[in-house]
């Protein structure tokens, strides 16, 4: 089975723009998270989606967005983008809402200039 | 104080010797505990969970959770060149509710020399 794949691999994006990243979860997990990983730092958790409901919404601003859809594949959006956004974004799936054994995509690295 | 703290490092080891990695949290009532391993420009990887009191052996792994004095272990034995990266602690914290929300460490970065 195929594991957690997310695109884009790596975007470069200027301060004020939006990006959006995706993310697909392992086949029959249902729950996406999304963690900032800025270098040198433990990731930090971002939003978690079950079954297309928010479950968990980490200390970040109303600039970043997520959605899940139907099928399980989720979306990270971020608006008015700043340097400090600068990091790598990964996805983690997991089979129950509560998170045990979360395995991580390759994430998307985001580099804001 | 930090939820969950690591010794950034680096940790340096002689090929084959026993890497002790180790991790204290602040949640007295944490209930799950993972240990991922990141090599330099990767995405983690998972090497072993522990929800209980006491060690757990995976291969040449093996986790130890102490949750009297909130301390959680990872040993690495016979330790090879391959395993030098940056070792993640993580933590599912009692108020985390019905989320999956993980809190981690900031990584303790292990160099095995040949």
């Amino acid at each position: 089975d195929a594991g957690v794949t997310q695109s884009p691999t790596h975007l470069i994006k200027t301060r004020g723009q939006h990006v959006t990243l995706r993310c697909s979860p392992i086949s029959g997990h249902k729950s996406v998270s999304w963690y900032q990983q800025v270098l040198g730092q433990g990731p930090q958790f971002i939003f978690q989606y079950y079954e297309k409901e928010e479950r968990g919404r980490g200390n970040f601003p109303d600039r970043f967005s997520a959605r899940q859809f139907p099928n399980y594949s989720s979306e990270l959006n971020v608006n008015a983008l700043l340097l400090g956004d600068s990091a790598l974004y990964l996805c983690a799936s997991s089979s129950t809402v509560y998170g045990e054994t979360q395995y991580f995509g390759p994430g998307t690295r985001l580099l804001v200039l | 104080q930090k939820e969950v703290e690591q010794n950034s490092g680096p940790l340096s080891v002689p090929e084959g010797a026993i890497a002790s990695l180790n991790c204290t949290y602040s949640d007295r009532g944490s209930q799950s505990f993972f240990w991922y391993r990141q090599y330099s420009g990767k995405s983690p990887e998972l090497i072993m969970s522990i929800y209980s009191n006491g060690d757990k052996e995976d291969g040449r792994f093996t986790a130890q959770l102490n949750k009297a004095s909130q301390y959680v272990s990872l040993l690495i034995r016979d330790s090879q060149p391959s395993d030098s990266a940056t070792y993640l602690c993580a933590a599912r914290l009692t108020g985390s509710g019905n989320t999956g929300k993980l809190i981690f460490g900031q990584g303790t970065t292990l160099q095995v020399k040949p």
